[in-house]
């Protein structure tokens, strides 16, 4: 069965580091690979998405992400967190040729000044 | 371009008692998604629709009933509302066309429903 793992249920960095969220996915072929972002108070937006070709996709507002098929991980990365990146963010899993999607339980992002 | 609307944005219920969220979207989109999100869970699906005019259940429908009369709009329903249905509510929708597309999917904001 398809699952997502986000191993954290929150991180705190402080503005201007880098960032690197981690996600693990299960599922039998290549799956379809998705970063949402979630700020507080409104719906889920989508960060980034990967279903094949590089394995280096980037997204809006300057986060990336790599799709490792060894490791079955798809980690996220910012080189420099700004104090509006404070969200949550979850990683999710479709199926080739499918419409459904599992997600993450989600990694709170905290920015300290 | 409002995207997905939701409907109310925040509800307060007693247990026993009933009520409908409405989901609407204006991309002419044909799949549409009922989840609800509980702390440390992410994400769960609760009903589905691929058109207009057809549901099917998710991975947590018990307690929840649905409706799709029209393409845009996806109602939700508690017939009644029980203390375990305390959660956020999102509404989604995405494409069918072939390819990851179908996979983007695009939310409202969400109902936050607190039951009593």
């Amino acid at each position: 069965a398809q699952s997502v793992t986000q191993p954290d249920i929150h991180i705190t960095v402080s503005e201007g580091a880098s960032l690197e969220l981690r996600c693990n996915y299960s599922y039998g072929a290549t799956p379809y690979l998705f970063w949402y972002v979630q700020s507080p108070g409104q719906g889920l937006q989508l960060l980034l998405k990967y279903f094949s070709g590089d394995t280096l996709v980037q997204g809006i507002k300057g986060f990336e992400a790599e799709f490792k098929r060894s490791q079955s991980s798809f980690n996220l990365r910012k080189p420099s967190v700004h104090w509006s990146d404070a969200a949550e963010y979850f990683c999710a899993v479709g199926a080739a040729g499918g419409f459904k999607t599992i997600f993450g339980a989600g990694t709170r992002l905290f920015v300290k000044a | 371009n409002a995207g997905v609307t939701q409907t109310p944005k925040f509800r307060v219920l007693k247990t026993g008692q009933s009520m409908t969220l409405l989901c609407a979207q204006d991309m002419n989109h044909e799949y549409m998604y009922w989840y609800r999100q509980d702390p440390g869970m992410g994400l769960r699906l609760i009903h589905y629709s691929v058109g207009e005019g057809t549901t099917a259940k998710g991975e947590v429908p018990d307690g929840y009933n649905v409706s799709r009369l029209k393409k845009q709009n996806f109602l939700l329903g508690l017939e009644s509302a029980a203390p375990s249905q305390t959660s956020v509510y999102f509404c989604a929708s995405s494409f069918a066309t072939a390819g990851v597309a179908k996979n983007i999917q695009y939310f409202g904001a969400g109902t936050r429903l607190s039951v009593l």
